[in-house]
């Protein structure tokens, strides 16, 4: 079965620091995303990523870079968090040809 | 650019009843159309998808959607309800550019709830 993990599953940071959020997938797909949600709202994609080596701006990236060491993870990171980035973070990842993405549990980042 | 708009944030049915949640999308062109579930305290799951070809499509758990061209909409539908039913349901549109990139442009969600 597809699977995508994410840690931390919760964190709280200090505004002004930096904090990375890991994803791991064993699905042997070749794109992976990183949205965030906010409460009462839909999912806005972040960043995501066709290869490994490589990543491409999504809709709202302004605050976050993204790193694909690997085929299989794909971070995201905060290099000064702020209030505003207080949300969940959710991965995903499809293999080429489809578009059915498969998510990870989310992690919800409280930012103080 | 798309667009996609789920006109209800809430609805609420009894179990049992039949449901259909609201999804409508713009675009000219070709559209991927796409349902997600998300339970409480989850990430989303994938229920369903539209091309091409048929124009009702089945899911899982007793899900269809069907798309319409002319009303721009692709519209989510359960007989039945059942209480595990109730969670957040997302619409998913992806089209010309961010199709190429396998990009998906998600809805604001509707809560369904469903009452004993």
């Amino acid at each position: 079965e597809a699977a995508v993990t994410q840690s931390p599953r919760s964190k709280v940071a200090v505004t002004g620091g930096k904090v990375t959020l890991s994803c791991h997938q064993t699905n042997n797909h070749d794109y992976m995303y990183w949205y965030r949600q906010d409460t009462g709202h839909g999912l806005r994609l972040i960043h995501y990523s066709y290869v490994a080596d490589s990543t491409e701006k999504g809709d709202i990236p302004d605050g976050y870079k993204a790193s694909r060491p690997s085929q299989e993870n794909f971070s995201l990171i905060l290099e000064l968090a702020s209030l505003s980035q207080t949300a969940v973070y959710f991965c995903a990842s499809t293999g080429g040809g489809s578009y059915e993405q498969y998510f990870g549990p989310g992690t919800r980042l409280t930012v103080l | 650019t798309q667009t996609v708009s789920q006109s209800d944030a809430h609805v609420t049915v009894f179990e049992g009843d039949s449901v259909e949640l609201r999804c409508n999308y713009s675009y000219g062109g070709s559209i991927y159309l796409s349902w997600y579930i998300q339970h409480h305290g989850h990430g989303l799951q994938f229920l369903l998808k539209y091309y091409s070809g048929n124009p009702v499509v089945q899911g899982v758990n007793g899900f269809e959607a069907e798309f319409s061209k002319s009303d721009s909409s692709f519209h989510l539908r359960k007989a039945s309800v059942h209480w595990s039913d109730s969670a957040v349901y997302f619409c998913a549109v992806s089209g010309g550019l961010n199709y190429n990139q396998g990009k998906l442009i998600f809805g604001q969600g509707t809560k369904l709830s469903i009452k004993p």
